[in-house]
């Protein structure tokens, strides 16, 4: 299937500092990415939809100055952290679909756990 | 927007035997429906998905039954075994792969 890379893996980082992770497509190009944060035992809660050179769509309650969201390019979508604190530790993943009509499926970077101390 | 309710919430059963999570959504509009297994502090991986104009779906030994009118999927895991010991969640998608997610089954495999 596709694949969707993800970096950094874990983040540590000390309160008010900020958090670029990144989610990249490496064998198709995903004009649309989704942004998800997963807390310990919970479901995955979708946080913004990316789309490639306009702005990211953001959920309820998701504050989209917090949680900068850029996707300059068909393979790249970042999402900033800006100015974390402890409520923001979670475990964040993107997605991206690939393929097309039935074929058509959703696949996951493989998450960035972050803490924030 | 869509709800996607899923229960169990937990479910242990002895390796051979089956195990089936239900899943219901609320949006009548939803037309795909993937299954994903997720271990601790991993991506969920996509085991099996229906979309809505099909009934049924089967892949070795996991199968996934959709009821439209009920508007209600199912995930059927025979012949179980300890590897198969995970969380598992449904989802509901309309349209443009937004994911509404199930809360999520952890499933345990007794040897």
């Amino acid at each position: 299937g596709a694949v969707v890379s993800q970096h950094p893996s874990w983040v540590i980082c000390k309160s008010g500092t900020s958090v670029k992770i990144e989610c990249r497509s490496l064998d198709f190009q995903a004009t649309t990415m989704f942004w998800y944060r997963q807390f310990p035992k919970q479901s995955l809660m979708l946080m913004a939809t990316s789309n490639e050179g306009s702005k990211a769509t953001y959920e309820q309650g998701v504050e989209k100055d917090k949680f900068l969201i850029n996707h300059a390019s068909l393979t790249l979508s970042t999402l900033t952290v800006t100015s974390a604190h402890p409520e923001d530790s979670s475990f964040y993943i993107c997605s991206a679909h690939a393929g097309t009509g039935n074929n058509e499926k959703l696949f996951f970077g493989s998450g960035t756990q972050l803490s924030v101390l | 927007g869509e709800n996607v309710e899923q229960h169990p919430s937990t479910l242990s059963v002895q390796e051979g035997d089956s195990a089936v999570i239900k899943c219901t959504y609320s949006d009548s509009a939803s037309n795909y429906f993937p299954w994903y297994k997720q271990e601790l502090g991993k991506r969920p991986q996509l085991i099996i998905d229906i979309r809505s104009n099909v009934g049924e779906k089967k892949d070795q030994r996991i199968a996934v039954t959709l009821n439209k009118t009920a508007k209600h999927f199912s995930l059927h895991i025979t012949e179980t075994q300890p590897e198969d010991s995970a969380v598992y969640f449904c989802a509901a998608v309309i349209g443009d792969y937004k994911l509404s997610f199930g809360a999520g089954t952890t499933v345990t495999v007794r040897a």
